[in-house]
């Protein structure tokens, strides 16, 4: 199974800042079909996920641009710029390549 | 509007049998293959299984596989999970996950619903 490892696991950001979640990969998330099929997840207490980024760096209808995925390889990085009170939550980041589909343990974001 | 209901949820004992339910409107069933995603209290995300739209490709998690049947009925617009076997590790709120056509992800989340296996 491929192992999905985001650092860090919190993050205490001040509003109007910008956040870095990284998110490493055990092998190279690229297809034989010349994707990569990295997504990224943000999810609220209490309600289900919300997909944020796939395929790297597509953002999902009505996701901000204030949020954008990097990467390739098994490295991969969501970056929220000018952090808002709507952004707390823990994120997480998903692999697609191969079955299982794996998530990272999640990184816990709030505000400062 | 895409609407993803989750039912089922209940508590088991120990060896017990549940069977959950998801009832999806508001887009073409048929177009999009299905997951079951669980969450079991106070920690991540953990697929468990998929189905594609004519059930002739179906996944398993290793740590449900032997035990959870997936199908699904598409004349009914319904997603099902057959959970056999229960253990207590498998206490989890049970998310019914819409697979984002093409793109290898999840693009809608129902609200889950919580199975709890305890004696």
């Amino acid at each position: 199974d491929i192992v999905m490892t985001q650092t860090p696991l919190s993050s205490s950001v001040t509003l109007g800042q910008s956040a870095y979640i990284s998110c490493k990969s055990s092998e190279s998330l690229g297809h034989s079909d010349g994707h990569t099929y990295l997504s990224w997840f943000h999810q609220r207490p209490g309600l289900p996920p919300r997909l944020l980024i796939y395929k790297v760096s597509s953002r999902f209808s009505g996701v901000p641009d204030r949020l954008s995925g990097s990467g390739a390889g098994t490295d991969f990085t969501l970056e929220i710029s000018r952090v808002e009170v709507e952004d707390v939550g823990v994120y997480y980041c998903m692999q697609a390549k191969q079955f299982p589909w794996t998530f990272g343990q999640g990184t816990k974001v709030e505000i400062k | 509007e895409v609407h993803l209901v989750e039912s089922g949820g209940d508590l088991a004992q120990p060896g017990g049998s549940l069977r959950l339910s998801c009832a999806a409107t508001g887009f073409t069933f048929t177009a999009h293959s299905m997951n079951w995603v669980r969450q079991a209290p106070g920690k991540g995300l953990e697929w468990i299984s998929y189905i594609n739209d004519g059930s002739n490709a179906i996944y398993y998690a290793d740590s449900i596989r032997g035990r959870f049947i997936i199908s699904r009925d598409n004349a009914k617009n319904m997603l099902y999970l057959q959970m056999n076997s229960l253990r207590v590790e498998d206490t989890a709120v049970y998310y019914c996950a819409r697979d984002y056509s093409w793109t290898y992800t999840i693009d809608f989340w129902g609200q889950g619903t919580l199975v709890t296996v305890s004696s």
